[in-house]
């Protein structure tokens, strides 16, 4: 069966400081990974999104970066964190071919700016 | 307008009651319809998918409505488990050809004994 991984589960950082979360999926083969953020009480906000290796779309423009270096790893970084990056970190993944796919979610990171 | 569209709540319900939630949608192009879970500080599970024919999953029964752009979620029966954020979710195909979803900003049920 196929499970997704997310690390770290919480994180404090100061503004201005650097920023890598990273996301995993095992069990299954060329993946499409995403990236969202949910702002305390808000809905799910997408970042970015991949279709292959060194593949990312990006949603939102902001000063977050993703990379996807490995089929089954998704990176999201930061060089400068800001205190409105607050918020919950998910990543997902979903099968590349289904037409009905839906989205599956990792654990995600709780991150505070301060 | 939003993409989705949800009542915030929240639905405060006694045990045993039935409860029914609804979500609009703006793309017309939308092409697969979801109903997920989300727990206090946890991820979004899937709950159900909804088809056009309106599908039933023990207590929980989704309807969608493409002429309208609607689609509900009705829970019989309410558990004390069953409190948490509903997310309407929908998807389309985007120009990169990942399946994008759009979420509602969801709708929070409190089951009371």
């Amino acid at each position: 069966s196929q499970t997704i991984h997310q690390w770290p589960a919480t994180l404090v950082q100061p503004v201005g400081s650097p920023l890598s979360l990273e996301c995993t999926v095992e069990g299954t083969s060329n993946p499409n990974l995403y990236w969202y953020r949910q702002a305390a009480g808000r809905g799910l906000q997408l970042l970015f999104y991949s279709v292959g290796i060194g593949q990312i779309s990006s949603e939102v423009p902001q000063n977050l970066s993703a990379s996807r270096p490995q089929d089954r790893q998704f990176i999201l970084s930061s060089k400068k964190l800001l205190l409105s990056d607050s918020g919950f970190y998910l990543c997902a993944w979903s099968p590349g071919e289904a037409p009905r796919e839906t989205q599956y979610f990792g654990p995600g990171t709780r991150l505070l700016v301060l | 307008r939003k993409e989705v569209e949800q009542d915030p709540g929240p639905f405060n319900v006694p045990e045993g009651a039935t409860v029914a939630f609804n979500c609009t949608y703006s793309n017309s192009a939308s092409q697969s319809f979801f109903w997920y879970r989300q727990d206090c500080r946890k991820e979004p599970k899937l709950l159900m998918s909804v088809y056009s024919s309106g599908n039933e999953d023990g207590r929980f029964t989704a309807q969608l409505n493409r002429a309208s752009q609607y689609i509900s979620l009705l829970i019989r029966d309410s558990k004390l488990s069953d409190s948490a954020t509903y997310l309407c979710v929908v998807n389309f195909i985007s120009s990169g050809s990942a399946r994008q979803l759009t979420f509602g900003s969801g709708t929070q049920l409190t089951v009371l004994p």
